[in-house]
């Protein structure tokens, strides 16, 4: 019963494809969020989304597109993919207030 | 805006060895405070949270108090152990639409 998880955890491809990450949480939180951890464990936001609505929007090239279908969900999809996209990507939802996020395990992406 | 300055690491202690990371922050408001702790491999958990001034978190031994005239969060723990080897964020709230800021990551090594 994990409360957040994404897959694929490990995705190696090429530069130039096209991929998609899926996010899941089971929590019940309105909020979920897309941050990428470099090498160096710098955590970036991303993405913000509450109860399906984007509502945060980070300097992030227009090729990386969101997706929540419901609240329980929120996808990233990458286009044309270069060797800097290159990272560990985590999903986290949030319940709001003075609450913790909680995070999924990461899915590591690799670009050949 | 909101930031959050954390030692930089990496940190290497000898295990029951005293741990301090320094953490400082610059927010509006009165923004709740938290640690999280990342173990190779997986994804960012809370250790603990402070809500308001003078609050003490506290969680496996590790502990830390929001010192609201010094706008500092700092970790400490009396002896650690090689299994507390990992990266540790500091992390604000002030609210809004949720969006947490997160310093830089500080990792830790315990050698036996």
């Amino acid at each position: 019963d994990t409360a957040v998880s994404q897959t694929p955890k490990y995705l190696v491809t090429q530069m130039g494809n096209d991929k998609s990450i899926k996010c899941e949480q089971n929590l019940g939180h309105d909020t979920m969020y897309w941050y990428k951890q470099d090498s160096k464990k710098f955590l970036k936001i991303m993405f913000s989304y509450n109860n399906k609505e984007l509502i945060i929007n980070e300097t992030v090239p227009n090729r990386f597109s969101p997706k929540s279908p419901d609240k329980a969900h929120l996808n990233l999809h990458i286009n044309s993919l270069e060797l800097g996209d290159s990272a560990v990507y985590f999903c986290a939802s949030h319940a709001g207030g003075n609450q913790p996020q909680h995070f999924g395990d990461g899915t590591r992406l690799s670009i050949l | 805006g909101d930031s959050v300055t954390q030692m930089e690491g990496p940190v290497t202690l000898s295990e029951e060895a005293f741990l301090t990371i320094n953490c400082t922050y610059t927010a509006t408001g009165y923004p709740s405070l938290f640690w999280y702790v990342q173990y190779p491999g997986e994804g960012l958990q809370l250790l603990l949270k402070a809500t308001k001034a003078d609050d003490k978190g506290s969680n496996k031994g590790f502990e830390a108090t929001y010192r609201k005239e010094t706008t500092s969060f700092h970790l400490e723990k009396g002896s650690v152990q090689v299994s507390d080897s990992a990266v540790y964020f500091c992390a604000l709230n002030s609210g809004g639409y949720q969006k947490v800021t997160f310093g830089t990551g500080t990792k830790l090594q315990v050698i036996p």
